[in-house]
């Protein structure tokens, strides 16, 4: 019964080549969050949709990108990865009902991602 | 935006005895404060959760407190197990459908 499914669990890249991380939910939530979550530290929120409205966190670099082409699917685009990229990137996604009550949020598996 | 501070960062305690863990947050308008357990290689999981408007919540052996005028919350694991071993977040959120986490605490339960 997966709810949230990241494809693919680990991607291997190198340096510079875009890649593209994948993001579906079967729960029908209208946020789908994207956060990066590099060895011993906590989940960095790098954007999220609510709805079709993209929110881009203030300190994402313009490398990372996101497209939500319907309400199942998002990906995450990394234009030009660097080392420091490498990390697990976590979507996530909940049930919105306005900007201030939150519902909780449901975690994929993650993708392991390593940048060679 | 949101800053959340989370302490310590480890904590050892032996097999039957009480975990407590704080956090801190910055903005007052965070109402939603979820906890995670995360264990190593898998996706954060949630354990358990408070809104603003209650001051305590209690789940078997898991209990969370949150004094919104201080702004802060903590975590209560008691009869602690091996099993909970793992790392802890907090996290916040208010407006905006944003969640900010605090910085983990890796607990160990020895047995």
């Amino acid at each position: 019964d997966a709810m949230v499914i990241q494809n693919p669990r680990y991607q291997v890249t190198q340096f510079g080549k875009p890649v593209t991380l994948s993001c579906s939910q079967t729960l029908n939530h209208n946020v789908m969050y994207w956060y990066q979550q590099k060895s011993s530290q906590a989940p960095k929120l790098l954007f999220h949709y609510y709805d079709k409205d993209f929110n881009n966190e203030a300190d994402t670099p313009d490398n990372f990108q996101s497209r939500r082409p319907n309400t199942s699917f998002c990906f995450l685009d990394i234009r030009s990865p660097g080392l420091g990229d490498a990390a697990m990137y976590l979507c996530a996604t909940s049930r919105g009902q306005g900007a201030t009550y939150q519902e909780t949020q449901y975690f994929g598996p993650g993708t392991r991602l390593l940048v060679l | 935006g949101e800053n959340v501070e989370q302490h310590p960062s480890t904590l050892s305690v032996q097999e039957g005895d009480s975990a407590v863990i704080k956090c801190t947050y910055s903005d007052s308008a965070s109402n939603y404060f979820p906890w995670y357990k995360q264990e190593l290689g898998k996706r954060p999981q949630l354990i358990i959760d408070i809104r603003s408007n209650v001051g305590e919540k209690k789940d078997q052996r898991i209990a969370v407190t949150l004094n919104k005028t201080a702004k802060h919350f903590s975590l209560h694991i008691t009869e602690t197990q091996p099993e909970d071993s793992a790392v802890y977040f907090c996290a916040a959120s208010g407006t905006g459908n944003q969640f900010y986490f605090g910085t983990g605490t890796s607990l160990t339960v020895i047995p």
